[in-house]
């Protein structure tokens, strides 16, 4: 078990670049999530996978925001166009969810902090 | 909708301090109950978990007891230490049946003083 891992760490953007960061969850995990914190807050919720399949998706998640996971494994955030709003620490986390439980535990990897200029 | 409230921090002790950390909740359903910790320049990590009323979750000397009828989860620990200081965070398991995205609170920083 290696842990959540997100890459990169830390990007700094200018305002109207387009952006993509990794996420590689615990490798048996079925449910990969990702948040965004901003400073002084707690972490909110952008979308959910449950294998390949993206179940949800917050009204947060613009158009501009895009996210895959393609073969059930690792998953990519795409944001487009940034704008200096998009600036805070997007998290990703995941859990091996039996079906209908809602009780496991979301591990989190150590987030990608975005500064966008 | 559901949501967590916790007190604000910072929260400053001295260490052997008694520590209590405040956290209720808005629930339609019957959620799951977390604390999570996140000390500096570090991820988030689990610290406890409740899954139904009345459990009590434990670790590393903090203990949470999830009360339905006060629709709270506080945070206690007997005696805190410095390593302690970092930022808690108090969350809940969306019900059943959705999604499972985890709500969560603002956060209260501690800081513990030698």
């Amino acid at each position: 078990d290696t842990g959540v891992s997100q890459d990169p760490r830390h990007k700094i953007t200018k305002r109207g670049q387009n952006v993509t960061f990794r996420c590689d969850p615990i490798s048996e995990h079925n449910r990969l999530y990702w948040y965004r914190q901003t400073l002084g807050q707690g972490p909110e919720f952008l979308t959910y996978f449950q294998n390949e399949a993206q179940l949800e998706k917050s009204r947060l998640l613009s158009d501009r925001f895009s996210a895959e996971r393609p073969k059930g494994s690792f998953s990519t955030l795409e944001i487009q166009r940034t704008e200096q709003g998009d600036s805070a620490m997007y998290l990703c986390a995941s859990s091996l969810g039996e079906a209908m439980s809602g009780q496991e535990t979301q591990y989190f990897g150590p987030g990608t902090r975005l500064l966008v200029l | 909708g559901n949501s967590v409230t916790q007190m604000e921090g910072p929260v400053t002790l001295s260490e052997e301090a008694f520590l209590t950390i405040n956290c209720t909740y808005t629930a339609t359903g019957y959620p799951s109950l977390f604390w999570y910790v996140q000390y500096p320049g570090e991820g988030l990590q689990l610290l406890l978990k409740a899954t139904k009323a009345d459990d009590k979750g434990s670790n590393k000397g903090f203990e949470a007891t999830y009360r339905k009828e006060t629709t709270s989860f506080h945070l206690e620990k007997g005696s805190v230490q410095v390593s302690d200081s970092a930022v808690y965070f108090c969350a809940l398991s969306d019900p059943p049946g959705s999604n499972y995205q985890l709500i969560w609170g603002a956060g209260t920083k501690l800081i513990i003083k030698p």
